[in-house]
C-alpha cells in the first residue's frame, strides 16, 4: 500500500522567497508523480507531471524533481507571489494507475 | 489533456434528499474516477467508473448510497443517497487519459451541502 506524506503542512512566507515543498512515498515502483494546485472550493489543476524514468520538470517558475530510489519529490517555487497562495498536494500513480494523493501542503505568500 | 465540466457548482440539500452529479469530459476516456474532499481533508476515491461495468468502489463506500452511471466514454453520473450532513463535501470528477501519459485532469467539483 502506497503512502504519501507531504511535509510542511502549511507555510506561510513573505513575497518573493524561494520555496520547497516536499513529497515523501513508501513504495518506488511508481507509474509518474504529479503536483496539482487547489484554491478553497475548487478542483484540482495540474502542474507538472514527471513520468517514473524522468528526473525533473519545469513549468515557468516551477522545477519539480523525482528521486525514485529514495521515494522522494520535492516542488521548488522561485520568486513567490501572493497568487501563488493555494494548497498544494503530491499524487503518486503506480500499476493500477490510481493515485494515491498527499494530504497537501497549504502555502499562504503574503504582500 | 481533457476538459471536464460538472453539475452543479454547489448546492445545498435536506437530510434524506439525493443529489445527482454530472461529470462530462470533452474527449473519450475509458476509465472514470470519482473522489470526495471532506473539509480541510484530502482527496479520498469513492469508485472507478468503466464504460459498459459496474463501478468499481473503494473500502467504505457502497453502490446503495453512491450508485454511479457510466453511459458512454465521455459522460458519468455520481448520486449521493438519502444524505445526512456527513455527506457534506467537495465530489471531483477525474479522467486519466492514455494519450495524455496517464496525467490526471480534475473537473471544478461540486460543493454539497447537507442540512
Amino acid at each position: 500500500k502506497q503512502d504519501v506524506t507531504q511535509i510542511p503542512a502549511a507555510l506561510s512566507v513573505p513575497e518573493g522567497e524561494n520555496l520547497v515543498l516536499n513529497c515523501s512515498f513508501t513504495d518506488s515502483a511508481i507509474y509518474n508523480l504529479q503536483w496539482f494546485r487547489q484554491d478553497p472550493g475548487k478542483g484540482l489543476t495540474s502542474l507538472l507531471l514527471i513520468q517514473s524514468s524522468q528526473r525533473e520538470q519545469t513549468s515557468g517558475r516551477l522545477n519539480a524533481s523525482l528521486d525514485k530510489s529514495s521515494g522522494r519529490s520535492t516542488l521548488y517555487i522561485a520568486a513567490s507571489q501572493p497568487g501563488d497562495s493555494a494548497t498544494y498536494l503530491c499524487a503518486v500513480k503506480g500499476g493500477s494507475y490510481i493515485p494515491t494523493f498527499g494530504r497537501g501542503t497549504s502555502l499562504i505568500v503574503h504582500p | 489533456s481533457a476538459v471536464i465540466s460538472q453539475k452543479p457548482s454547489r448546492d445545498i440539500c435536506q437530510r434524506g434528499t439525493s443529489l445527482t452529479i454530472q461529470c462530462q469530459v470533452d474527449s473519450q476516456v475509458t476509465m472514470m474516477f470519482w473522489y470526495r474532499q471532506q473539509p480541510g481533508q484530502s482527496l479520498t476515491l469513492i469508485a472507478t467508473a468503466n464504460q459498459g461495468s459496474e463501478a468499481t468502489y473503494e473500502s467504505g463506500f457502497v453502490i446503495d448510497k453512491f450508485p454511479i452511471s457510466r453511459p458512454n466514454l465521455t459522460f458519468s453520473t455520481l448520486t449521493v443517497s438519502n444524505m445526512s450532513p456527513e455527506d457534506s463535501s467537495i465530489y471531483l470528477c477525474s479522467v486519466s487519459p492514455e494519450a495524455s501519459y496517464n496525467e490526471q485532469f480534475f473537473g471544478p467539483g461540486t460543493r454539497l451541502t447537507v442540512l
